[in-house]
């Protein structure tokens, strides 16, 4: 079974202060990761991805991630938080040992830069 | 413009009331997928389509029904709505399975009584 845990409901942080929205996943093979955003009445946009290669990825908005596998985490990173970037974030995680279409969501985690 | 359309964005009825939420993508998806989103729980998928006339269920598919006649539609069916599935519903689509993004509807916010 595949899994994805975002231990945060909320996370606060100052404006131009670095943001960090944590993700872990759990998987039997290899995975599909995953973030998404989610701003008011408004449905859920792509953010980043993972599928191989290098472990930091580099995504829309200034956003990027890092991979570690030994620690099974895909955490969000942000060098200098905007106003802007306030709203809901969700990682999902998609294991490939089956071949299955399954993309499991997290619960999301709130985020509000302070200004 | 690539966009998934929803309607109807909003939409209260009462238990028992059949009722159908249309889905639709102009970007020549070949699969699709419904979600529904609840606070702390995140989004959890109802059911998705890998092409058209092939279905399969997700996580939580008691209480509705789908189909997949047109590639470019994925309509929702809640044969008799109960209060138990008031919540904001999502579409997506995507072009395969091999890690590419999903694409989503702008939501349906639905309340029964």
């Amino acid at each position: 079974a595949q899994s994805v845990a975002q231990p945060e409901d909320q996370v606060n942080v100052a404006e131009g202060n670095p943001l960090t929205v944590k993700c872990t996943y759990s998987v039997s093979g290899n995975p599909y990761l995953f973030w998404y955003v989610q701003y008011p009445n408004r449905g859920l946009q792509f953010l980043l991805k993972y599928i191989t290669g290098d472990n930091l990825v580099k995504g829309s908005y200034g956003f990027e991630a890092e991979f570690n596998k030994s620690q099974t985490s895909f955490h969000l990173k942000k060098p200098s938080a905007l106003v802007s970037d306030s709203a809901l974030y969700f990682c999902a995680v998609r294991d490939l040992s089956f071949g299955n279409e399954k993309l499991t969501f997290g619960t999301g985690t709130r985020l509000t830069i302070i200004p | 413009e690539a966009q998934v359309t929803q309607n109807p964005r909003y939409l209260i009825t009462v238990t028992g009331k059949k009722l159908t939420v249309t889905c639709s993508q102009n970007m020549n998806h070949e699969y699709m997928s419904w979600y529904r989103q609840d606070p702390g729980l995140g989004l959890r998928q109802i059911y998705y389509s890998m092409n058209v006339e092939v279905t399969d269920k997700g996580d939580v598919p008691e209480g509705y029904k789908v189909s997949r006649k047109e590639k470019r539609n994925f309509p929702l069916i809640l044969e008799s709505p109960s209060p138990n599935q008031t919540s904001l519903y999502f579409c997506a689509s995507y072009k395969s399975a091999m890690g590419l993004e999903q694409y989503f509807g702008p939501g349906t916010r639905l309340t029964v009584t």
